[in-house]
């Protein structure tokens, strides 16, 4: 069974840092795009940021570009979210989910999600 | 990039069908063929349930069904049971490697 599952999250301040961690099983990881996306509370959906197979590619939505970057350990089958400079509009359950069509993330659709990791970003 | 445009809210009967619309541009919504439709209950991670407007994955029924005109994008859910209350999201791809999620709609089983 495909599985994936966030860890990291937590209350930071603003402008403080955090590194969220994303731990895949049940599937060949290095085979597959990955993206994060996150939902602040009551909200919709937002993506957040997407990364190719080999960790050679890496794309971001405008929101977080610059502060956010995302990676990948192929060899410990995780997916990862540094996340600098952080404001309260950050505060959001972060989820990670599997690109399942090869390729580019964008032409995908996800699944499976994780279960999501909630950041808290307040003074 | 803006979110793709849903109708807060949508209801139905146990046994009715509902239809939830996704209204985007050229862009996006109209310009490609990868639209994809989420359902999630409250504390639950998002389930795909239509891919390419309109494809299911194995072990989504078939009364959950996709398609689109234009630059707007549609889910019917048909024969409506309980179990299909829950928020939808509509996503497509938006160009220039960015992705776009719809404004989510909450849909209620009277």
């Amino acid at each position: 069974e495909e599985q994936l599952l966030e860890s990291g999250g937590g209350l930071v301040r603003p402008g403080g840092s955090l590194r969220l961690s994303c731990a895949a099983s049940g599937f060949t990881f290095s085979s597959y795009a990955m993206s994060w996306v996150r939902q602040a509370p009551g909200k919709g959906l937002e993506w957040v940021s997407g990364i190719s197979g080999s960790g050679a590619s890496t794309y971001y939505a405008d929101s977080v570009k610059g502060r956010f970057t995302i990676s990948r350990d192929n060899s410990r089958n995780t997916l990862y979210m540094q996340m600098n400079s952080l404001r309260a509009e950050d505060t959001a359950a972060y989820y990670c989910a599997k690109a399942v069509r090869g390729g580019f993330f964008g032409y995908s659709w996800f699944d499976p999600w994780g279960q999501g990791t909630l950041v808290s970003v307040s003074s | 990039q803006s979110a793709l445009t849903q109708p807060p809210s949508a209801s139905g009967s146990p046994g009715q069908s509902v239809t939830i619309s996704c209204t985007g541009t050229s862009s996006d919504v109209g310009g490609y063929n990868y639209v994809s439709w989420y359902q999630q209950h409250p504390g639950k991670a998002p389930k795909v349930m239509i891919y390419e407007v309109s494809k299911r994955p194995p072990g989504v029924p078939d009364r959950f069904s996709g398609s689109k005109s234009g630059n707007t994008a549609s889910l019917t859910v048909s024969g409506l049971q309980a179990d299909d209350e829950a928020d939808y999201y509509c996503n497509s791809y938006a160009g220039s490697n960015n992705l776009v999620f719809g404004t989510g709609t909450k849909v209620t089983v009277l």
